[in-house]
């Protein structure tokens, strides 16, 4: 089975301030790990991929296999990073690539 | 060009009734999956197709929810006498690839919020 941890449903911080939003993953494989995002009145869309190694929006996430985690980083947030954050897995089970989500977490970047 | 689109975007229904949902992927893509979000949760996953095909329905919670893409495009998920635990939003997605690993990126709908009183 795959599962996505999110412990916490929200956090609050002001602008400037470091984030670091965390998950926690259980797969008996090697999965590949995202990050969606969910500004207000829009559709879920993908922040990042683990294999893609890479920054977006000055947010980035490493693959600790060792801790099974993924945790969303940003040094300095901004008030538009406010947002609905879900964590997602997807196992390689053949045909079907489903993802596996978090329950989310509400970031609210105070001004 | 147009993203993923849903209808309709909202729906009350009576419990009971029969509801139809709607998807249009985006044109081109292979896979098409279906999520259902309950209230504070996250996507939870209901059925895949690669195109006409349905390869996997393992999240179906009933046998009232039927899902069909006969033409390997447009798709309908179909919800039968609805129950108020059916009140969600029903997200759709689409990929381009199929079996392959690689260009998989899964593109979101803004989804049907369905309220059954």
């Amino acid at each position: 089975a795959q599962r996505v941890t999110q412990p916490e449903k929200l956090l609050s911080v002001f602008k400037g301030a470091p984030v670091e939003l965390k998950c926690n993953y259980s797969y008996s494989g090697s999965p590949e790990l995202f990050w969606y995002v969910q500004y207000s009145r829009q559709r879920l869309q993908l922040l990042l991929r683990h294999i893609s190694r890479e920054s977006i929006k000055g947010f980035t996430a490493d693959l600790n296999k060792g801790e099974t985690s993924f945790h969303l980083k940003k040094p300095f947030a901004q008030e538009e990073d406010s947002a609905m954050y879900y964590c997602a897995l997807r196992g390689y089970t053949g045909a079907n690539s489903k993802l596996t989500f978090g329950k989310g977490i509400t970031l609210s970047v105070r001004p | 060009g147009a993203g993923v689109s849903q209808s309709p975007r909202y729906k009350v229904a009576k419990r009971g009734q029969d509801v139809a949902l709607r998807c249009d992927p985006i044109s081109g893509h292979v896979s098409l999956f279906w999520y259902q979000q309950a209230l504070g949760q996250g996507p939870e996953f209901l059925t895949y197709f690669q195109n006409e095909a349905q390869l996997d329905k393992s999240g179906l919670p009933s046998d009232r929810f039927f899902a069909e893409r006969p033409e390997g495009s447009v798709s309908t998920l179909k919800i039968q006498r609805t129950q108020q635990e059916d009140s969600a939003v029903y997200l759709c997605a689409s990929s381009l690839a199929g079996l392959s690993y690689g260009n998989n990126e899964q593109f979101f709908g803004p989804g049907t919020r369905l309220t059954v009183l």
